[in-house]
């Protein structure tokens, strides 16, 4: 059974720093992996989708890797802003799981600090 | 700009009611999502669709149903509502190939008292 999982659940850093988002899932049989932002009281934003072949995507000042070998998945943030603030989920949609459903991560909330 | 339109932002209502969650999207999607979202828990699936009039029971379905007539709508329905079923409500949409990404509506925060 797919499991995905992601470290910090919470990060807090000065504006300005470059930081790591980590995602790890246990069955590298996947499609793709979506990252998602999510402010308080509000729906998901798609960030960026990696597709099982890729290993990168970037998108402004974000980059995400992925390496399916390993199970893992980082989402690189460049120059941090306060207006970055905002929880974090990772989604990976498996090859063995039922109708395309895709299983989610629990969340890394980050605030950046002005 | 393509969007998945949830029909409510806040919606209280009175325990015992029957509840309707509209969900529209305009990005020809074949499957759509119902999720529940509560702290600590994290997503809950509970009800999906994957074409017109077809609908598969998520992890949660209990207490709730689902209605897709038109394969741009997808309602969920809380038949007596109960105050276990306050919650953010979030609606989400994709292709039915194996590539493609979830777009998702804005949610809706259900009170039930």
């Amino acid at each position: 059974k797919q499991e995905v999982t992601q470290i910090p659940a919470a990060l807090s850093v000065p504006e300005g720093e470059n930081l790591v988002l980590n995602c790890s899932f246990t069955d590298s049989a996947i499609y793709n992996l979506q990252w998602f932002r999510q402010d308080p009281g509000k729906g998901l934003t798609s960030l960026l989708l990696i597709q099982s072949s890729q290993r990168e995507q970037t998108s402004g000042r974000l980059n995400a890797s992925l390496d399916k070998s390993s199970g893992r998945s980082t989402l690189y943030i460049a120059a941090s802003q306060p207006g970055d603030s905002a929880t974090y989920l990772c989604a990976v949609r498996g090859v063995k799981t039922s109708y395309d459903k895709v299983i989610f991560g629990p969340g890394t909330s980050l605030s950046v600090i002005p | 700009d393509v969007k998945v339109t949830q029909s409510s932002r806040y919606l209280v209502k009175r325990t015992g009611e029957k509840v309707f969650l509209e969900c529209v999207q305009d990005m020809d999607h074949e499957n759509m999502f119902w999720y529940r979202q509560d702290p600590g828990l994290g997503l809950r699936l509970i009800y999906f669709s994957y074409d017109v009039k077809m609908k598969e029971k998520g992890d949660i379905p209990e207490g709730y149903s689902v209605s897709r007539e038109k394969k741009e709508r997808f309602s969920l329905i809380l038949e007596s509502a109960s105050t276990n079923q306050t919650s953010m409500y979030l609606c989400a949409s994709s292709y039915s190939y194996k590539g493609s990404g979830y777009t998702f509506g804005s949610g809706t925060r259900l009170t039930v008292v």
